[in-house]
């Protein structure tokens, strides 16, 4: 079966600009959480769904945010991007409604801002 | 804030060699994830450990759980350079508003032929 898909798999956008980053989840699963991920900080939550709403969220500032449609794909936006937005963007599906049960995550979006 | 701690940070070894990766943390998780990655991509689960005390085989990878469900190991037999990636250990916990891993900031493995 196909995998989380997540486009685009690279970026390159202006200080300033914002962002829309897109995940597919693997079919049946309606848990999707996304990660930023940095050479520094590691793998940073960001948020979760489940059923279009937000369960969780990290602490990142408000210019993240993130929906869920109702066939369970999922979209994150970050406005005003600035130079230290620059990561790779990792979404991640559950099946399990808990994800206690590990997740299987996309390729990533690399998102560099300049 | 739960935190884990992975141990070492970077190990370079020659094709052959054991080893072993910790993760540690003072907090208690109900489950804990190994993946691994590798450049350019998104990690891969590689097991997850439910009960305290569990030991897990996957091959010559060797995963266990503490008792206390605070932390847990890696070892890998006799690696190969196929094994080269980025380690990392997920805690989660389940219930209330936690819907979320708990990453380590990983284990950077080198296997050289």
């Amino acid at each position: 079966k196909a995998g989380v898909t997540q486009t685009p798999r690279y970026l390159i956008k202006t200080r300033g600009q914002q962002v829309t980053l897109s995940c597919s989840p693997i079919s049946g699963h309606r848990s999707v959480s996304w990660y930023q991920q940095t050479p520094g900080q590691g793998l940073q939550f960001l948020f979760e769904y489940f059923s279009e709403t937000q369960r969780n969220k990290g602490n990142f500032p408000g210019r993240f945010s993130g929906r869920q449609f109702s066939n369970s794909r999922s979209e994150m936006n970050v406005s005003t991007l600035e130079l230290g937005d620059s990561a790779l963007y990792l979404c991640a599906s559950s099946f399990n409604r808990e994800g206690g049960y590990g997740y299987t995550f996309g390729s990533g979006t690399r998102l560099t801002v300049v | 804030t739960q935190l884990l701690e992975q141990s070492p940070q970077f190990l370079s070894i020659q094709e052959g060699e054991n080893l072993t990766v910790y993760c540690n943390s003072s907090s208690v998780f109900s489950s804990l994830q190994w993946y691994r990655q590798e450049p350019g991509e998104g990690p891969v689960l590689l097991v997850t450990v439910v009960t305290g005390g569990e030991v897990k085989k996957l091959k010559r990878l060797t995963f266990q759980f503490g008792d206390a469900r605070k932390d847990s190991s890696l070892h890998i037999t006799a690696a190969q350079p196929g094994d080269t990636g980025l380690y990392l250990c997920a805690g989660s916990n389940s219930g209330g508003s936690n819907y979320k891993l708990t990453f380590g900031k990983g284990t950077l493995l080198t296997v050289n032929p």
